[in-house]
């Protein structure tokens, strides 16, 4: 049981680079969730999902996009990279809405 | 619009020392109350608190909630080199929905030297 696991873990993009960082999980969560953290901010969240087919914006969604076409995967879709999109990202999962969240590694991005 | 403050932003002690460190929330709707500890990576699951008075314990690590005055702890006893970290207070956004989209305090950055 890997539980969520992030690819890659480091990435260098050029400004206007697109990339797709990769979640997935697998104890068949329903809810997902990506967010960055940028230092001394704490997390914000990006993207959600709430089940397979269904995706909605989080606090700070512009620049991004995500689909969730299986439970197990819920890729993060850069299409033009900007400096200001520097920061470490990490995925989460949980079952259900009561219960904890549990998060991947983190994907360090820097944009040059 | 939901907010979570934590206080103070970073603190150094000395091993053996105990550290309180402070969340205070304004969420809407609230349910719970998280505190994860995050070391190199990705944080981790400390406590879940939804009523104010009781007292969450974890050998060393201890949290209690107050639902009045809007704000929880998180104490440390004895504190060890490994408990170094940033520890984050979280509170799940409400809205009539229930997919908890966690809003998280800036964090409390903690060093405990030898």
């Amino acid at each position: 049981n890997a539980g969520v696991t992030q690819t890659p873990k480091f990435r260098i993009l050029k400004i206007g680079q697109s990339m797709t960082l990769q979640c997935t999980q697998d104890m068949n969560h329903n809810y997902m969730y990506w967010y960055r953290q940028d230092p001394g901010m704490g997390l914000k969240l990006i993207y959600y999902s709430v089940g397979a087919g269904i995706t909605d914006k989080g606090e700070v969604p512009n620049g991004y996009n995500v689909s969730r076409s299986t439970t197990e995967d819920f890729p993060l879709r850069l299409e033009l990279a900007a400096p200001s999109q520097t920061s470490v990202y990490f995925c989460a999962s949980k079952a259900g809405p009561q219960e904890t969240q549990y998060f991947g590694p983190g994907t360090r991005l820097l944009v040059l | 619009e939901d907010k979570v403050v934590q206080s103070p932003l970073s603190l150094v002690v000395h091993e053996g020392d105990t550290v309180t460190l402070n969340c205070s929330y304004e969420v809407t709707n609230f349910r719970s109350l998280l505190w994860y500890k995050q070391e190199k990576k990705a944080p981790t699951f400390l406590f879940m608190l939804t009523s104010s008075g009781i007292e969450k314990k974890s050998g060393r690590l201890s949290s209690i909630l107050d639902k009045k005055e809007l704000f929880s702890i998180l104490n440390i006893t004895a504190t060890q080199t490994g408990d170094s970290a940033i520890y984050l207070c979280a509170a799940p956004n409400a809205g009539g929905t229930s997919y908890g989209k966690l809003t998280f305090g800036q964090g409390t950055i903690l060093t405990v030297h030898p």
